[in-house]
């Protein structure tokens, strides 16, 4: 099955910077998900974006999709410390979800 | 309000013992219900769903199996673990035209 990959696997940076990450997959899909983990914890959704979709707000969170270039982003504008997270994107094909393997980000006070 | 329970929080089990994880969801019916895994620093391997009481889809062949004796009943269960076992379980639910996966809070298991 395919599966999301996410891009940075890491990613470090000081609080009140803007945090981009990347998602690329293989077929076509009906949405694309985004998802918070806290250390420890399980997935918190954040954001879904259809495939008809080119960009989508909620908050400090702005997520764009290419679908000709098979990809997403996810960027958090003035990053917190609470962001600090892995972030997952997630591929629906057909249900069940197929995540990626996730960025690890860290927000530094 | 919807909500997802997953029990024990942490699990210290020896090889070739048994094993039952437990994911009960509460206010909702007919979920899709759904099992994954994820080993240390790395991403969720899908393991069973199920889209009905009885139903279970099986992703990766291996020693563990899944049960739904209930609509929001939806249990993971290993007759003897193995080392590879290890790692952290997370259930996870949704409906047909539901906003994404609710995830519980995760089992970690590590097999000594």
């Amino acid at each position: 099955s395919q599966q999301g990959e996410e891009d940075p696997q890491a990613l470090s940076i000081q609080e009140g910077e803007n945090a981009t990450m990347n998602c690329s997959y293989k077929t076509s899909i009906n949405n694309l998900q985004w998802y918070r983990q806290n250390s420890g914890r399980g997935l918190v959704h954040l954001i879904l974006i259809r495939s008809n979709e080119r960009e989508k707000h909620s908050g400090r969170l702005r997520v764009t999709l290419d679908t000709s270039k098979k990809s997403s982003s996810l960027l958090i504008t003035a990053s917190r410390a609470a962001d600090t997270a892995s972030y997952f994107c997630a591929t629906d094909p057909n249900t069940p979800l197929v995540f990626g393997k996730g960025t690890r980000l860290s927000v530094i006070a | 309000s919807q909500t997802i329970h997953q029990w024990p929080a942490t699990l210290v089990q020896p090889v070739g013992s048994p094993l039952s994880l437990e994911c009960t969801v509460e206010g909702t019916s007919n979920p899709n219900l759904y099992w994954y895994r994820q080993a240390a620093g790395r991403g969720l391997q899908l393991l069973f769903y199920s889209v009905g009481i009885g139903q279970i889809s099986s992703e990766v062949p291996q020693n563990l199996s899944a049960s739904r004796p209930q609509d929001r009943q939806f249990i993971l269960s290993s007759k003897k673990l193995l080392l590879s076992d290890s790692g952290f379980y997370l259930c996870a639910w949704d409906r047909q035209g539901s906003y994404g996966y609710t995830f519980g809070s995760g089992t970690r298991l590590t097999v000594v």
